[in-house]
């Protein structure tokens, strides 16, 4: 089945050591996002790759970078996480094909738990 | 801005009575609304969206939610709750010039009481 795949699930590391989180899919969409969620909030965009473009939202902190070394990969790396970092880390894609009025699902991976001691 | 109300944290329901979780939302032009699920520590499962055409839109698991333009809602509905869709439900809306940006309520968590 096509599906969005997160690597790891859990991943402990300690204050201040970068840390990378891994995302891959099969479903051949161009649109790859990373989400942060804390304790049963709404997921926060962090940021997404349109193709090869990246998009940065405003309110995310420079800690928080992003590698796409292909279509079906994306990474995020956090650079000196905190303790204010952990929490659950959703990656998603969709197609987006340009067509004016154009909707696309975005299909989430399982989520990979960030703890930070 | 767009922007989605989930009025309630918790909804409880007896299994076998009919489930809604409310959401209404805000937003430029014509609304793009979606529903997701997630269980512990999983990710977010795509439930169902509304786009255009019938305001009643049926969806995975005998989900279905119901948009009304003038009340601004798209409230989620299932006519006989089981224990197993106990979860958290996230609304979310894209306005027709976004940009394939989602905002997400704060969510519902649902407990079905067996």
């Amino acid at each position: 089945d096509a599906m969005v795949i997160q690597n790891p699930r859990y991943q402990v590391t300690q204050f201040g050591k970068p840390v990378t989180l891994s995302c891959s899919q099969t479903l051949n969409h161009n649109v790859m996002y990373w989400y942060q969620q804390k304790s049963s909030q709404a997921p926060k965009l962090l940021f997404h790759y349109y193709d090869k473009d990246f998009n940065n939202e405003a309110d995310t902190p420079d800690n928080f970078q992003s590698r796409r070394p292909n279509t079906s990969f994306c990474f995020l790396d956090i650079r000196s996480p905190g303790l204010g970092d952990a929490a659950m880390y959703l990656c998603a894609t969709s197609r987006v094909q340009g067509g004016a009025g154009e909707v696309n699902t975005q299909y989430f991976g399982p989520g990979t738990r960030l703890t930070v001691l | 801005a767009q922007s989605v109300a989930q009025p309630e944290d918790q909804v409880n329901v007896a299994e076998g009575n009919p489930l809604t979780v409310k959401c209404t939302y805000s937003v430029s032009g014509n609304p793009y609304l979606f529903w997701y699920v997630q269980y512990p520590n999983r990710g977010l499962q795509f439930l169902l969206k509304y786009i255009t055409g019938d305001n009643l839109v049926k969806g995975s698991y005998g989900f279905e939610a119901e948009f009304n333009k003038s009340q601004t809602s798209f409230h989620l509905k299932k006519p006989s709750a089981l224990v197993s869709d106990s979860a958290l439900y996230f609304c979310a809306v894209r306005g027709h010039y976004g940009n394939n940006r989602l905002a997400f309520g704060k969510g519902n968590q649902v407990v079905v009481i067996p």
